[in-house]
């Protein structure tokens, strides 16, 4: 069955390291996101990618970055993390409105 | 700005009553509406959606009810059980957001056996 995963499921990092979480589908899917989601603020998109080398920046993508190589990865990068980015991040795929989620990874910067 | 809100963060309910969530729209641009259903420790999962040019859609013990007039959505849950238990984002996209979703700060659903 078609999918998308996410992985690490879970991360601990310390502040100024550079992260990269993986987001995998595998529905073939032209658009992915991501997003995070923190109490109090619900979901808040950070990158998405309509495409293959097609990267666009969303509400709170400062400190993150995302490149797309292929249809199937969007891999989200933290340049030097920061303790405001822990946080737990969900990918998601769409190949019209209707997206499906990843089961999301937990992100403690310390 | 565009946003999408709900009236309700908490709703309580007893197994077998019919649950109703609401949820608010600003964007009179937005065609299509999404709600998802996330349980503990998971990612939002795909619950039921409707476009604009309907004002009801029912699916398996779930309906979605739009009023366009006051940018309005309800989910109604049947008969409700202890595993509707989650909270519940609705979400909306259209206009120049292709493919963007808004999403709402979400409703807690507690179901009490």
């Amino acid at each position: 069955d078609a999918e998308i995963t996410q992985s690490p499921r879970h991360k601990i990092t310390e502040t100024g390291r550079q992260v990269t979480l993986a987001c995998h589908q595998t529905w073939n899917h032209n658009n992915m996101f991501w997003y995070r989601q923190d109490l109090g603020h619900g979901l808040r998109l950070i990158h998405y990618s309509y495409g293959v080398q097609d990267t666009n920046k969303g509400e709170v993508s400062d400190g993150y970055s995302v490149s797309r190589s292929n249809t199937e990865d969007l891999p989200l990068t933290l340049e030097s993390a920061a303790s405001s980015q822990t946080s737990v991040y969900f990918c998601a795929s769409s190949d019209s409105d209707t997206q499906y989620f990843g089961p999301g990874t937990r992100l403690t910067v310390l | 700005g565009e946003s999408v809100g709900l009236h309700l963060p908490t709703l309580s309910v007893q197994e077998g009553d019919n649950s109703i969530i609401n949820c608010a729209y600003s964007n009179s641009a937005s065609d299509y509406f999404i709600w998802y259903k996330q349980e503990s420790g998971k990612g939002p999962q795909f619950i039921i959606d409707i476009r604009s040019n309907m004002d009801k859609r029912q699916g398996q013990r779930v309906t979605v009810l739009l009023n366009k007039t006051v940018k309005h959505l309800s989910l109604q849950i049947a008969a409700t059980q202890p595993g509707d238990s989650a909270v519940y984002f609705c979400a909306d996209a259209g206009g120049t957001s292709y493919g963007k979703l808004t999403f709402g700060q979400g409703t807690i659903l507690t179901v009490h056996p």
